[in-house]
């Protein structure tokens, strides 16, 4: 299995408070993905990392924002989470070699009350 | 990316050979397509990819038509650990300009393996 790890895994927060998602990977893969899944609606892509530094938006960009100093982390944040943004939230990385494929780590079940 | 139908749901007997159709009938010459699974509350994990030959791992093979338009992946013999949501995908590689996009993912075919 890919080295991708988040954290935290589970975390239940209350509406307005700034909330902040990891992921760590160990492979050195250029690409890093956020995306969000919800009954009824599958992943959808948050945000995208093509390098450090270099980030663009995604399907459902919006209320997110994210940062990669690094590497091997990609920060996520909601900076004033709300109720529709209770989701599981799951990382991903692509080498970048021309193949395609994405790795998924283990998902970020959180719930904003 | 282009669409792709699926099934919404399967049944495969244990031991079976689990075949899984997608439909992809307005493909492009540079996409490919793409298989990925998802076993309950797990993140998604890639199965196999291919262009226009067919392709075969340890996991699966991947059957293309001649015409792109279609194509079916093949689990040769079913375990209840195979067991999830499979998603047909199709999209540019990253070599061929498709860039760092992520994936789009429908709503895949839940196939239940059963003992």
């Amino acid at each position: 299995d890919a080295g991708i790890t988040q954290s935290p895994r589970h975390k239940v927060t209350e509406t307005g408070t700034p909330v902040t998602l990891r992921c760590h990977q160990t492979e050195n893969h250029r690409y890093m993905y956020w995306y969000r899944q919800d009954p009824g609606h599958g992943l959808r892509l948050i945000h995208y990392s093509y390098g450090v530094k270099d980030t663009d938006k995604g399907e459902v960009s919006d209320g997110y924002s994210v940062s990669r100093s690094k590497t091997e982390d990609f920060l996520l944040t909601l900076e004033s989470a709300t109720s529709s943004q209770t989701s599981v939230y799951f990382c991903a990385i692509s080498p970048g070699t021309g193949r395609g494929e994405q790795f998924f780590g283990p998902g970020t079940r959180l719930t904003v009350l | 990316d282009a669409k792709t139908t699926q099934p919404p749901s399967m049944d495969c007997a244990e031991g079976r050979a689990a075949n899984l159709p997608c439909n992809h009938s307005t493909i492009s010459g540079n996409e490919y397509v793409y298989w990925y699974r998802q076993i309950h509350s797990q993140g998604p994990q890639y199965i196999i990819h291919g262009l226009k030959n067919n392709e075969t791992n340890e996991m699966a093979s991947l059957i293309i038509t001649e015409d792109r338009k279609s194509s079916t992946l093949i689990l040769p013999h079913a375990t209840l650990r195979d067991t999830a949501v499979y998603y047909c995908i199709v999209r540019p590689a990253e070599a061929s300009g498709g860039g760092a996009d992520g994936l789009t993912f429908g709503k895949g075919t839940h196939l239940i393996i059963q003992p």
